[in-house]
């Protein structure tokens, strides 16, 4: 089955250590977008890649950034990790062709700081 | 500044009956609306959608309807079943590859 996979499924890290989650797609789309949730919020949109472009939100902080290498992967990268970025971490994809916009959900990464 | 409001955070329905999940929205630019369900420990997975140029889209046990005037949407599931609860997202989009999620409604179905 094609899907979006999320891995871990559970980090836990120390304050300020830097950690990466990883997102791999079957689906061959183009856009894949990072999402944090935390409990009891709407997802929040960090960043987003179409294709190669790399689209960063307004009040996404600086401590996020994110690493497309191809098609396929896609890496959320911490550099200094706060206490207020534990949260769920989703990753999902979109094909722009399909003017509808139905995003695909992996499971998610559940972030936990020490 | 959110632009997609779920007022309820929960909602608890006997199951056979009816549940209506309502949600709101601010952006007049918004063009499609989704919803998405999703269960513990998964990610959220896509439900049903509608266009701005509709008023009403059915699947099965689920329609969705919109109000444009009001900004207004809503998710009936009818009969509701065990395995409806769930958390249910409201989304929108204005067509560039975004979308605006609502914070979710918690649905809860007795037996």
């Amino acid at each position: 089955d094609a899907m979006v996979i999320q891995n871990p499924r559970y980090q836990v890290t120390q304050f300020g250590k830097p950690v990466t989650l990883s997102c791999s797609q079957t689906l061959n789309h183009n856009v894949m977008y990072w999402y944090q949730q935390k409990s009891s919020q709407a997802p929040k949109l960090l960043f987003h890649y179409y294709d190669k472009d790399f689209n960063n939100e307004a009040d996404t902080p600086d401590n996020f950034q994110s690493r497309r290498p191809n098609t396929s992967f896609c890496f959320l990268d911490i550099r200094s990790p706060g206490l207020g970025d534990a949260a769920m971490y989703l990753c999902a994809t979109s094909d722009s062709g399909n003017s509808y916009n139905e995003q695909f959900f992996g499971p998610g990464t559940r972030l936990t700081v020490l | 500044d959110q632009q997609v409001k779920q007022n309820s955070p929960s909602l608890s329905v006997q199951e056979g009956r009816i549940s209506i999940l309502n949600c709101d929205y601010t952006n007049s630019m918004f063009d499609y609306f989704l919803w998405y369900k999703k269960y513990p420990a998964e990610g959220p997975t896509f439900l049903i959608s509608i266009s701005s140029i509709k008023d009403k889209n059915e699947d099965g046990r689920f329609t969705v309807f919109l109000n444009k005037s009001a900004k207004h949407l809503s998710l009936h599931i009818v009969p509701s079943q065990p395995g409806d609860s769930a958390v249910y997202f409201c989304a929108a989009s204005d067509n560039d590859y975004k979308l605006s999620f609502g914070a979710g409604t918690t649905v809860t179905v007795r037996a």
